[in-house]
């Protein structure tokens, strides 16, 4: 299995709604990763676990709260978002956090907050 | 801060032709480039890797150089096909931030 799965591919919520993104991998990668892209523009990096810690934090709002319950799923929970942070949350992982040797990517979730 | 530039940013072409995007990087301690194709509205699909220490990697209609020294990386692509039509992302990992900082990005478009 050679693959980043995530769920839902698509999302759309309200601005006082909570709901989760979810992906997973079973490659054995012990690094995962939460990347946010608007349209046009190259993803930006969110957040980082190595193996399952938190290791980076861009300073993201904390109306974003990560979460990895184990070594092969990385969530992603959502509440009180705004319209702006509509867009395409994508999920990656690498073999390890220093030396990753490539990055594979899900998907993606297409979220559109109302 | 490593800055990473791809030219150009978009490009048309008929089918059939060969093609050169690039990427430049501001810090050449880098630990390796990857180049990604994205389909509209979709993730990343990596397409080829390289390692600070080699100069290239080949899969199928697709070549990539590295030029550390310099900064740079090239992707080639032979007899270009409509299929190819995508955005095209390079990616540089520094070892010193453990981070992986993108281009700008290709827009690429192969005509009929």
């Amino acid at each position: 299995d050679t693959e980043v799965t995530q769920t839902p591919k698509h999302l759309v919520m309200g601005m006082t709604n909570k709901k989760s993104l979810k992906c997973e991998q079973h490659m054995g990668h012990r690094a995962m990763y939460w990347y946010k892209q608007k349209a046009k523009k190259p993803p930006e990096l969110m957040f980082v676990y190595s193996y399952e810690k938190l290791s980076i934090n861009e300073s993201v709002p904390s109306r974003f709260s990560p979460e990895c319950p184990n070594s092969s799923l990385l969530n992603l929970h959502l509440h009180a978002l705004q319209p702006e942070d509509s867009a395409l949350y994508l999920c990656a992982s690498s073999l390890s956090r220093t030396e990753p040797y490539g990055y594979t990517f899900g998907s993606g979730t297409r979220l559109t907050v109302v | 801060k490593q800055e990473v530039t791809q030219i150009p940013a978009a490009l048309s072409v008929p089918e059939g032709e060969n093609l050169v995007l690039n990427c430049s990087f501001t810090d050449s301690a880098i630990y390796n480039l990857q180049w990604f194709r994205q389909d509209p509205g979709k993730g990343l699909t990596s397409l080829l890797l390289i390692q600070s220490s080699q100069r290239e990697q080949t899969s199928g209609r697709l070549n990539a150089s590295l030029d550390k020294s310099s900064g740079r990386s090239t992707l080639y692509i032979a007899a270009s096909q409509p299929g190819d039509s995508a955005t095209y992302l390079c990616a540089v990992y520094t070892g010193t931030a453990s981070k992986l900082t993108f281009g700008t990005g290709t827009r690429l478009q192969v005509t009929l």
